[in-house]
């Protein structure tokens, strides 16, 4: 069985250009969540979300992100114009709901805004 | 919201050694799982126990959920072993907050040979 598959692994963009994260989750899971890692920080909460649904969105800034999970293909985190701050490591989870929320991660895409 | 702390925030051994990593939360939890992010980034699954004790090779847990912590053993540690440990708990309040992990700050481990 694959595990949570994200892409790109490593992603470089000049400041003002848009970025985009792609995960997709393991085969079967339902429920998918994205975290932000700050340098020398834990992981943050951003945002949940099941098939073609944001459930929750509060950890996600108000401006420039978003997300979605589309019912076909895999869940895309987009963060316009970005900014150095943006910088950081962005992690996609997947859990198979139907009473689990264990939670899988992939492995992470490095974005890093010059 | 609920908070989550870990400690010790660092700790050195020497190869062959036993630790005890602790997390304390703040109320109670559906779940509580711990990770490992190795050098490289990846954060890899250790544990998923939201109350009791498991084992896994030279790595065990135990959530006292009553007592709201949670410890991880490493024992006979090996260079392998280092990196960031995470502890990440999930409150009950469901609906909206379904699945979501609050991460405490981590225990960075680094095991010299």
């Amino acid at each position: 069985n694959a595990g949570v598959m994200q892409n790109p692994r490593h992603l470089v963009r000049r400041r003002g250009q848009e970025a985009r994260l792609r995960c997709s989750p393991v085969k079967g899971h339902s429920h998918v969540y994205w975290y932000r890692q700050l340098p020398e920080e834990g992981l943050k909460f951003m945002v949940y979300l099941q098939k073609e649904n944001i459930i929750d969105e509060s950890g996600m800034p108000k401006e420039r992100f978003s997300a979605e999970f589309p019912k076909e293909g895999p869940s895309i985190l987009r963060i316009q114009q970005v900014v150095r701050g943006d910088s950081a490591a962005y992690f996609c989870a997947s859990s198979p709901g139907a009473g689990s929320t264990e939670a899988f991660f992939g492995q992470g895409t490095r974005l890093t805004v010059v | 919201g609920i908070q989550v702390e870990q400690s010790p925030p660092d700790l050195i051994l020497q190869e062959g050694a036993n630790s005890t990593l602790r997390c304390n939360f703040s109320d109670s939890v559906n779940n509580l799982q711990w990770f490992h992010q190795n050098p490289w980034g990846q954060l890899i699954n250790l544990f998923y126990i939201p109350s009791g004790t498991k084992q896994n090779g030279r790595l065990s847990a135990t959530t006292v959920a009553t007592e709201r912590y949670s410890l991880l053993y490493i024992s006979s540690s090996q260079t392998t072993d280092s990196g960031v440990y995470f502890c990440a708990v999930e409150s009950p309040a469901g609906g909206t907050s379904y699945g979501k992990l609050t991460f405490g700050q981590g225990t960075i481990l680094t095991v010299h040979p």
